[in-house]
């Protein structure tokens, strides 16, 4: 599976627009780019999936690089509900079927 | 609400000792997978069922099975249970299979095994 890399942690102010990186230097054309979060004391909660374009929904949006090989998240006005660890996730068929294979992800902290 | 549902939402138990872990699937979702958190290792994939047919393993045990019923629910069986067992235990379901079918997950059964 391709690997990504994500910072263990970043600190963003409430209200303010957060720019969560991933880097996914060994992606393959046909993996997909996902992110997921994990509020406290909750499952994961899907959030934007794209494959090459930018991607935009009601709770972020997907910037992907024009070689695939980095992508950001973006949370346009971070509230203290958005403090979770947010997982970038490359997804694909492997051994592993269509599983979801997290690594460690980034913790975000949202401050008042 | 993510429309999954799990029972139990606790569970203790002693070593040894067998446990099931109920999983109701969103209305109309084919697929259900499980995956395991604790501390040491993350999350991780154990088990995928699609349409009540096995698809999927990873790194689930000898020591524990599922399976996915007509109903389209499924369960996690957890066997000889051992301290290193206690975890939450997630239950996702997506529509279809297919890497652009995000998963919905369940709120968890949080099993400790004293």
């Amino acid at each position: 599976d391709a690997k990504t890399t994500q910072p263990n942690s970043m600190e963003s102010n409430e209200e303010e627009p957060v720019h969560l990186p991933c880097n996914h230097s060994t992606i393959s054309g046909t993996d997909y780019i996902h992110w997921y979060r994990q509020l406290p004391s909750q499952g994961p909660e899907y959030v934007i999936h794209g494959l090459t374009s930018n991607v935009n929904n009601r709770m972020a949006s997907l910037a992907i690089a024009e070689d695939r090989k980095s992508s950001t998240l973006i949370l346009h006005r971070a509230t203290l509900r958005d403090a979770a660890v947010y997982y970038c996730i490359l997804r694909d068929y492997s051994n592993s079927g269509y599983a979801l294979n997290f690594g460690k992800g980034t913790s975000l902290l949202v401050t008042p | 609400d993510s429309g999954v549902t799990q029972t139990p939402k606790h569970l203790i138990t002693a070593t040894g000792q067998r446990v099931t872990l109920r999983c109701s699937p969103r209305s109309g979702d084919l697929s259900v997978y499980w995956y395991q958190q604790s501390l040491d290792q993350g999350l991780q994939f154990l088990i995928q069922y699609y349409n009540g047919e096995e698809r999927a393993k990873g790194n689930i045990l000898e020591r524990f099975s599922a399976q996915q019923f007509p109903d389209l629910h499924s369960e996690l069986n957890l066997s000889s249970l051992e301290l290193g067992d206690s975890a939450l235990y997630f239950c996702a379901s997506s529509a279809d299979e297919g890497v652009s079918y995000e998963q919905y997950f369940g709120p968890g059964t949080r099993l400790t095994v004293t």
